[in-house]
């Protein structure tokens, strides 16, 4: 199985910062890496497929990159709505495998 | 308007079964693979099964593999899972979710229903 190693598992930040998270693989699997974003009581919400596609109505401030084994999440200017819980996923093969997660917490 | 509309959930005795129904709506679902993910209380998202769009190629987590089983109705737009000998530790959330691709399953999930509790306890 690919297991998923995410970083940091929470942070802490204001209105304004710019987020980066990060995911790292098992073993390579190309570009075929998706991020969720979770907001408590809520069904999570596909904000990039392919490490760096923007889903459908996902706003710019988000984007994805990476190959192989690392992917990186960055939020340009965090806003007061994505203050959430962030996963990334592997489609590269079953079993599929989610990151434990990263919890963005307001400063 | 796309829906995923998931029941079946409840209070069960380990060792017991429960059948998950998903009712979909607003899209063609004969031609999507479907999804089934489970989420603990206050943990992370862990996959667990994937069916093809017309039912032929069935996939599980090893966590599951022998006491889940996926399973489509396409006349009635109806996903399953059929979850036999329950264990305390599959005890969570089950959320059905679509694969975003059509036909060829890219194995990530652009819709989500809301989810039915299973909770395993004596």
């Amino acid at each position: 199985d690919i297991q998923m190693t995410q970083s940091p598992s929470s942070l802490s930040a204001s209105v304004g910062d710019r987020v980066t998270i990060t995911c790292r693989t098992s073993q390579s699997i190309s570009s075929y890496l998706n991020w969720y974003q979770q907001k408590p009581g809520k069904a999570p919400k596909l904000l990039i497929y392919a490490a760096s596609s923007f889903q459908s109505g996902v706003p710019s401030r988000f984007s994805g990159s990476g190959s192989g084994t690392d992917f990186t999440l960055t939020i340009s200017s965090l806003q007061p709505e994505d203050f959430a819980t962030y996963y990334c996923q592997q489609s590269y093969n079953t079993p599929l495998t989610f990151g434990g997660g990263t919890k963005v917490e307001i400063k | 308007q796309l829906q995923l509309v998931e029941s079946g959930g409840g209070v069960v005795q380990p060792g017991r079964s429960l059948r998950l129904s998903c009712a979909a709506s607003g899209f063609t679902f004969s031609s999507y693979g479907m999804h089934w993910i489970r989420q603990a209380p206050g943990k992370g998202l862990e996959w667990v099964a994937l069916i093809s769009y017309d039912g032929s190629n069935k996939y599980y987590a090893d966590s599951v593999k022998g006491r889940f089983t996926i399973s489509r109705d396409n006349s009635n737009n109806t996903l399953f899972l059929q979850v036999n000998s329950l264990r305390a530790e599959d005890t969570a959330l089950y959320y059905c979710a679509k694969d975003s691709h059509l036909i060829v399953a890219a194995k990530n999930f652009d819709y989500w229903g809301q989810g039915t509790l299973i909770t395993v306890s004596s």
